[in-house]
């Protein structure tokens, strides 16, 4: 089993950077470099939206709406996967959510997910 | 983008009641479609990868099927632990990634 926890989830005002974290534990450890993992948001009483994913092998996306603005990374020494919000706008409004990637077949999928974290852009 | 769909948007149906949700691809996109289950408050749950096959702890109540542009999620027997939106996921266009818009269960 699995167990993924976001942190860094504020209200802060449109412009400027957030900085979003996910721990991973699990079974002998959960070490984030060695899986696939992503970021997917949910708007306030809205449906689920992709967001971005890092692939273990370092090839790495975004959806159309966060492109240029969002980065998504590995940090190995704290053994996070992190996303920098940069831009941020009202509609970034959200919580979001961590999920592992199982992309070893030819279907990829998020089966294991954390709690979320929301974050409020609001001035 | 490959754009999905889902019908109906919302559901109310009674312990025991058969249910099947409906999720259609905007192209063909093969059996690459994953289906999540919400209750509220938490974190989605994978319930079928690959259109039909059954994540492991999941009950079998919890059928997928279809390929191409159109698929089915079917609850055989509903429990009153069913409550929650359940989405489907498109993976074809790998490393993009599409949700329907989602169907919620009220029991």
């Amino acid at each position: 089993e699995v167990h993924l926890v976001e942190s860094g989830g504020d209200l802060v005002q449109p412009g400027g950077s957030l900085r979003l974290s996910c721990a991973g534990s699990g079974f002998a450890g959960f070490i984030v470099s060695r899986h696939s993992m992503g970021w997917v948001r949910q708007a306030p009483g809205k449906g689920l939206e992709w967001v971005s994913i890092s692939y273990s092998s370092g090839i790495t996306s975004y959806a159309d709406s966060v492109k240029g603005r969002f980065i998504i990374s590995r940090d190995n020494t704290k053994n996070t996967l992190d996303l920098q919000m940069n831009s941020r706008r009202a509609e970034d409004t959200a919580v979001y959510y961590c999920a592992r990637v199982f992309a070893a077949s030819a279907v990829d999928y998020f089966d294991y997910w954390g709690q979320g974290t929301l974050v409020t852009v609001s001035s | 983008d490959i754009q999905m769909t889902q019908s109906p948007s919302s559901l109310s149906a009674s312990v025991g009641d058969r249910v099947t949700i409906t999720c259609r691809a905007g192209q063909s996109i093969s059996n690459y479609l994953n289906w999540y289950q919400q209750k509220p408050g938490k974190g989605p749950k994978l319930l079928i990868f690959g259109a039909s096959s059954l994540q492991s702890g999941v009950p079998s109540r919890f059928r997928g099927s279809g390929s191409g542009t159109d698929f089915t999620l079917t609850i055989i027997s509903l429990q009153p632990d069913d409550l929650g939106t359940y989405y489907c996921q498109q993976s074809y266009s790998s490393p993009i990634f599409t949700f329907g818009p989602g169907t919620k269960v009220d029991i």
